[in-house]
């Protein structure tokens, strides 16, 4: 099935140094990518979906300068936290579309595993 | 615009109890996903199904079971003989567009601890 690497798991940083996060799609190509955050106890909120060679298009709320999108390539998307504070600690997940996935049980959103940042 | 609303924030079982966690969406689309996942501790997401706005059928796959109502827009999803190994977050997501470049949406998670 497919599958999306995200690495790293888990990263401390210190507050006023960047962060990257990088997914890549290892089976399939993955046109579009979505980037979640997570806060503890809370639900998946969307950050912004990146296209393929194109600028990600960001939530409301969310500052594209703070979280740098990449997507150069259909298998390797990248979130690169700039300059994180404290607040922005957080559980960040990425989300592939899948556009092979059609069949009933499969859901066409493959998800990496996620990424604890901790900023002290 | 698209919501998707679990209000069970929190569910407590012994082992062994049948537990249903509720979901209610809402949409413009007649044509739509909705999910359900289950989020263990470790945080990953592990997908249990997908459900297409035109597939009413309920679903059974082993002790989960899932109850799609279009009418009252509804998603239930209900755990047999609940297990330890059950306790987790489980969220319902909605799509709509489906397998265009739409991304889930997800209601807030409901908690369930199921006690030994």
């Amino acid at each position: 099935g497919a599958v999306v690497s995200q690495h790293p798991s888990r990263v401390i940083c210190k507050s006023g140094t960047s962060v990257k996060i990088e997914c890549r799609s290892l089976d399939f190509q993955a046109t579009t990518m979505f980037w979640y955050r997570q806060f503890p106890k809370q639900s998946l909120m969307l950050m912004a979906t990146s296209n393929e060679g194109s600028k990600a298009t960001y939530e409301q709320g969310v500052e594209k300068d703070k979280f740098l999108i990449n997507h150069a390539s259909l298998t390797l998307s990248t979130l690169t936290v700039t300059s994180a504070h404290p607040e922005d600690s957080s559980f960040y997940i990425c989300s592939a579309r899948d556009p092979t996935a059609r069949d009933r049980g499969r859901d066409g959103y493959t998800f990496g595993s996620g990424t604890r940042l901790t900023v002290v | 615009a698209q919501k998707v609303t679990q209000a069970q924030t929190e569910i407590s079982v012994v082992e062994k109890e049948d537990v249903t966690l509720d979901c209610v969406y809402e949409t413009r689309d007649t044509t739509y996903y909705l999910f359900w996942y289950k989020q263990p501790p470790s945080g990953e997401l592990v997908f249990l199904i997908r459900r297409n706005s035109f597939d009413e059928q309920n679903e059974i796959s082993g002790r989960y079971s899932w109850n799609f109502q279009k009418s009252t827009s509804s998603f239930n999803f209900t755990i047999t003989a609940s297990q330890v190994v059950d306790s987790a977050v489980y969220f319902c997501a909605l799509s709509e567009l489906p397998f265009r470049n739409t991304p889930l949406v997800f209601g807030k998670g409901t908690r369930l601890s199921v006690i030994a």
